[in-house]
């Protein structure tokens, strides 16, 4: 079975500041790896993916994920946070093959202080 | 192109009675996978449904069971409803065939006194 670890529940910044957030997965196969976000009263929205190529992939919002096999990570980072970025942010995995589940991290929490 | 969409936007049940919740799939998605959100919790899958059959399920109970209609739309019924049943309801499609990538609903509110 799948499952994802997010290793920070909360995390305050000041704007400006630069933002990494751990996530670790654990399943023996072949993933793809998301990471979502949802602001304050909004749904979910996909930040970036990776599905295979190269590790280092860039989505929206100046946001960056670097997939690490050997170490099962798929981090998220951005240089510098704006307060806008103030929000909960879920990493994902689903396995290649069958009906393919996504299962979600916990999630965490950034507040970003002006 | 009209995004996923999902109904009701909030519900208050009683514990014990039932609850259909709705979604419409993204144009020419055709899986559609439902998850609930407790407060403070990631998404779990409850199960998804490809060309009006459930293809793969979570590890919630028979109580928890759903619909797929030829035109892709959802729904969500859960019987005997419990207090932990209260949380946010998601819906998420995706075009199987073409892409990994699913596109969420704002879900639905359910809250059960």
């Amino acid at each position: 079975a799948q499952s994802v670890s997010q290793h920070n529940h909360h995390v305050i910044l000041s704007e400006a500041a630069s933002l990494e957030l751990g996530c670790n997965y654990s399943y023996g196969g072949t993933v793809n790896l998301f990471w979502y976000v949802q602001y304050p009263g909004q749904h979910l929205q996909l930040l970036l993916k990776y599905f295979s190529g190269d590790p280092l992939v860039k989505g929206i919002k100046g946001f960056e994920a670097e997939f690490i096999k050997s170490k099962f990570s798929f981090n998220l980072r951005k240089p510098s946070v704006q307060w806008s970025d103030t929000a909960e942010y879920f990493c994902a995995v689903n396995a290649r093959g069958g009906y393919q589940k996504v299962t979600f991290g916990t999630g965490t929490k950034l507040q970003v202080i002006p | 192109e009209t995004g996923v969409t999902q109904s009701p936007t909030h519900l208050i049940k009683t514990r014990g009675q039932q609850v259909t919740l709705r979604c419409s799939s993204q144009s020419g998605h055709n899986t559609v996978s439902w998850y609930q959100q407790a407060l403070g919790q990631g998404p779990q899958f409850i199960f998804q449904y490809y060309r009006e059959e459930e293809n793969g399920r979570g590890n919630f109970p028979p109580r928890f069971s759903g619909l797929q209609f030829p035109n892709y739309s959802s729904e969500l019924n859960v019987n005997a409803l419990e207090l932990d049943d209260s949380a946010l309801y998601l819906c998420a499609s995706r075009e199987r065939e073409k892409s990994y990538e699913q596109y969420f609903g704002p879900g639905t509110r359910l809250t059960v006194t």
